[in-house]
């Protein structure tokens, strides 16, 4: 079974500049989640789909973060202009309900972004 | 205060040394994980437990939920079992397993 797929791996531009990642998760998994890790710390919940709605987007910076799952498969996560903070590494994971409440996640290597 | 706490932040072993790395949490959950992260690697996840214990290999994983507390237990600590250990709980009802992580644990296991 492939796993989480996450492009590109390593990003360096320039504060102000544009950026945007790509994922596409495990075939047949309805639950879509883009987390920011930044060093030293714990990942963050960006925003999460439920095939192609979202469902929590709580803690995303939406004057500059935008996300989309078009036809509920692969997503794309754009920073537009980007800043020094939001280097980081970003994580998509994807998920299956296993029992009852539960759901297994599954993360992909991440996208690590340096904004200089 | 953070709703999921892990201790210790920093922990060094020798090899063969036996690791517990703790996780407290305050809120309702559905499940608890235990995840792996390598530098530079993505996040492997090694349990997901809503009650007892579970074992794979040398790691054994435990929970009470009455104490809202997890531990992850080590056995025969190896260098290549250096990584950061990651709790996080997953809340229940409509939040389609979304995770609350904690802020992890970097082991690092000397030869």
């Amino acid at each position: 079974e492939a796993g989480v797929a996450q492009s590109p791996r390593y990003k360096i531009i320039e504060k102000r500049q544009s950026v945007a990642f790509w994922c596409n998760p495990i075939s047949g998994h309805a639950t879509l989640y883009w987390y920011q890790q930044i060093l030293g710390q714990g990942p963050k919940l960006l925003i999460q789909f439920q095939n192609n709605g979202v469902v929590d987007d709580s803690q995303l910076p939406k004057d500059r973060f935008s996300a989309e799952r078009l036809k509920g498969v692969d997503s794309t996560l754009k920073i537009q202009p980007a800043k020094l903070e939001d280097s980081a590494v970003y994580l998509c994971a994807s998920s299956f309900r296993s029992r009852g409440d539960t759901y297994e996640q599954y993360f992909g290597p991440g996208t690590r972004l340096t904004v200089t | 205060k953070n709703e999921v706490e892990q201790s210790p932040q920093n922990l060094t072993a020798q090899e063969g040394e036996f690791i517990t790395i703790n996780c407290s949490y305050s809120v309702g959950i559905s499940a608890l994980h235990w995840l792996q992260q390598h530098p530079g690697g993505g996040i492997v996840s090694l349990f997901m437990l809503s009650s007892g214990k579970k074992k794979h290999g040398r790691l054994i994983a435990t929970i009470n939920i009455q104490e809202k507390h997890s531990s992850l237990h080590i056995t025969a600590s190896h260098p290549r079992d250096s990584a950061v250990y990651i709790c996080a709980v997953g809340a229940g009802g409509t939040s389609y397993g979304k995770l609350t992580f904690g802020q992890g644990t970097i082991l690092t296991v000397h030869p």
